[in-house]
């Protein structure tokens, strides 16, 4: 069965301290893997899309990267603008997108 | 502007009513979902249309009812609400490309609250 698990469920960061979380994938034939920012009573925000393994993407202060078993959002020098819920999913052959529990990320400043 | 809405954004009603959750796409894409995130925030697909046909039905309770007259549109309808449908519901759509795969971009939700 197809299943994402992200780490750490929470974190908290002062504003410029850099992290990384954690998304770890079980899928029968990976077809790529999203990474969403979703804010308290908003729907997902679409960040990036990862196919294969070695493939990186940033965007301001994100990058995200992806092995064949896991993929990593990286933080540096986050903002506290950056605070928000990060969700992990990923699609397979079934064309249905199965998410992660999210992470919720608090950046104080 | 262009965009996934959703209408109502809050519905409170009793146990045993019927409601209905519309959503628009003025993307243009061809493919639209309904999620339900529960109180723990897990994001869970329920159905999946692609121009207007459905190609994707979870395991839901027959209660739930989907309906696209067009493929922009993709209702809801909920029968006999009981007070384990309270959550929030997102509308999303995606454009199928050759090869895949497709992000999806999502509605601003609807919090459904049963009493």
């Amino acid at each position: 069965e197809d299943q994402v698990t992200q780490s750490p469920e929470a974190l908290r960061l002062q504003e410029g301290e850099s992290s990384s979380l954690n998304c770890s994938y079980t899928v029968s034939g990976l077809r790529g893997l999203f990474w969403y920012r979703q804010d308290p009573g908003k729907g997902p925000e679409f960040l990036f899309t990862l196919y294969s393994a070695g493939e990186e993407k940033e965007k301001e202060r994100l990058k995200a990267t992806l092995t064949k078993k896991e993929s990593f959002l990286h933080i540096t020098a986050p903002k506290p603008e950056d605070s928000a819920t990060y969700l992990c999913a990923v699609t397979s052959n079934t064309g249905k997108l199965i998410f992660g529990q999210g992470t919720t990320l608090q950046v104080k400043p | 502007d262009t965009a996934v809405s959703q209408t109502p954004k809050y519905l409170v009603t009793q146990m045993g009513n019927d409601k209905s959750i519309k959503c628009e796409q003025n993307l243009g894409h061809d493919t639209m979902y309904w999620y339900k995130q529960d109180s723990k925030k897990f994001l869970k697909i329920m159905f999946s249309y692609n121009n207007k046909e459905l190609i994707i039905n979870e395991t839901v309770p027959n209660r739930f009812s989907p309906k696209s007259p067009d493929k922009a549109h993709l209702n809801l309808h909920i029968n006999s609400l009981e007070l384990g449908d309270s959550a929030v519901y997102f509308c999303a759509s995606s454009q199928e490309v050759p090869g895949g795969p497709y992000e999806q971009y999502f509605g601003p939700g609807t919090r459904l609250t049963v009493t």
